[in-house]
């Protein structure tokens, strides 16, 4: 059972412009959200993270939406650089009672265009 | 501090063998996580260790299992290799934290499995 849903699969975007990545989760059980970027040929790297209990946490140009209510949440890239080219994946866990468990959105192939 | 370390990198195995794959966690790090990444299913949770003890598993067959050490580095072992194990296989470590996320992970390079 798919329980993070994760859209669009790829997005194009020309260099400075917003990038903007959409996650919906099932569980409401789940406490942890992050957010991975994973480049060709190395693991996902941790790039921001939100609990259920904040709307919204920004990090430099990375800024997570949350909708707790609606059960879903976004990746803001704002001043997108060729640089953010990747892949990247939303993911869902229950801290509480799974421990480290991720379940994974399945991923959108981000383009920045010079 | 020294990454996540997986080991080997690249692997090429026949079908019907089986296959040992190595992960040594970021020093002072206790939970290790396992996770299949192929283009079809994505990014799958095998299982968790956590001071020597699986804590928690995936949904996957009885041919994967695995083991953590008392240094916490762990390893995990596919026997009867099917043409389906191919994909590349992360190892992520995560430590307990008092506040903000209990289990920040981070993952490892992995090792591209390739079954022929």
């Amino acid at each position: 059972q798919q329980q993070v849903k994760q859209s669009p699969q790829s997005l194009i975007v020309q260099k400075g412009g917003i990038s903007i990545i959409n996650c919906a989760y099932e569980n409401t059980a789940f406490d942890y959200f992050p957010w991975y970027q994973q480049f060709p040929g190395k693991g996902p790297a941790l790039l921001i993270a939100i609990r259920p209990d904040v709307s919204e946490k920004k990090e430099g140009r990375f800024t997570i939406s949350f909708n707790k209510s609606a059960k879903q949440f976004s990746l803001h890239i704002m001043d997108s650089q060729p640089g953010d080219s990747a892949t990247y994946f939303c993911a869902a866990s229950m801290e509480e009672t799974s421990g480290s468990r991720l379940t994974f959105g399945e991923g959108t192939q981000l383009t920045v265009n010079p | 501090k020294a990454g996540v370390t997986q080991t080997p990198r690249y692997l090429i195995k026949t079908r019907g063998q089986q296959v040992t794959l190595s992960c040594s966690p970021i020093s002072g790090h206790r939970s290790v996580s396992w996770y299949q990444q192929t283009p079809g299913q994505g990014l799958q949770f095998l299982f968790e260790y956590f001071s020597e003890t699986q804590r928690n598993k995936g949904n996957f067959p009885g041919r994967f299992s695995g083991r953590q050490f008392s240094n916490s580095r762990s390893e995990m072992n596919v026997s009867t290799l099917e043409l389906g194990d191919s994909a590349l296989y992360l190892c992520a470590s995560s430590f307990l934290r008092t506040s903000g996320s209990l289990y920040e992970q981070y993952f490892g390079p992995g090792t591209r499995l390739t079954v022929t």
